[in-house]
């Protein structure tokens, strides 16, 4: 199985900060990476796909870069609806798909 | 409006079963693999199964493998989850997901249900 490792599990920032979430796989993936936002009591929320392609009506402060084994995930003025815990996920494997362990943004 | 909405979680005890559903509405079913993943308690998610649109091909965790069931009647739109020999780490909110992509077997979930929470526990 493909391991998906995201850094840092907790992050602290303020309102208008830049952030910046990385996960590595295992393995090379290409781009076929998603990030998803959840917050408390709520399903997911699909944010980018294929590594950095933004989801319809998703906010452009949200961007997704890399390929291969190294991924981030870029917010780029941190309002406060973006307080939430990100998962990357990768999608290489049609029959196997894997999540990242997460990482809580908080104030 | 796009829709999915499970059904059909609750208290089990170890060793029971338990069937999840997922009714979905809005879109053409027939056309969509789908997925389900979990959330343990306060964790990350977890993929357990996947069902291409035909009902052709399934995929399961190796965690679930020949434990759980993924099965889909595309005439009622609605997709299940038989859920057999539950153990207590099974425990955790069952999410139904659809793949992005008409067709795709193996991509992001755009469409997410509510979740349905499954307890196991004596």
């Amino acid at each position: 199985d493909i391991q998906m490792t995201q850094s840092p599990s907790t992050l602290s920032a303020s309102v208008g900060e830049r952030v910046t979430i990385t996960c590595r796989a295992s393995r090379s993936i290409s781009s076929w990476l998603a990030w998803y936002q959840q917050k408390p009591g709520k399903a997911p929320k699909l944010l980018m796909y294929e590594a950095s392609r933004l989801e319809s009506g998703v906010p452009s402060r949200f961007s997704g870069s890399g390929s291969g084994t190294e991924f981030t995930l870029t917010i780029s003025s941190l309002q406060p609806d973006d307080f939430a815990t990100y998962f990357c996920q990768q999608y290489i494997d049609d029959s196997r798909s894997t999540f990242g362990g997460g990482t809580k943004v908080e104030i | 409006e796009v829709q999915l909405v499970e059904s059909g979680g609750g208290l089990v005890q170890p060793g029971g079963s338990l069937r999840l559903s997922c009714a979905a509405s809005g879109f053409t079913f027939s056309s969509y693999a789908m997925t389900w993943v979990r959330q343990a308690p306060g964790k990350g998610l977890e993929w357990i199964s996947t069902l291409t649109s035909s009902g052709g091909s399934t995929y399961y965790a190796d965690s679930v493998k020949g434990r759980f069931t993924i099965s889909r009647d595309n005439s009622k739109n609605t997709l299940y989850l038989q859920m057999n020999s539950l153990r207590a780490e099974d425990t955790a909110i069952y999410y139904c997901a659809r793949e992005r992509v008409v067709g795709a077997t193996g991509d992001a979930f755009n469409i997410w249900g509510q979740g349905t929470v499954v307890t196991v526990s004596s």
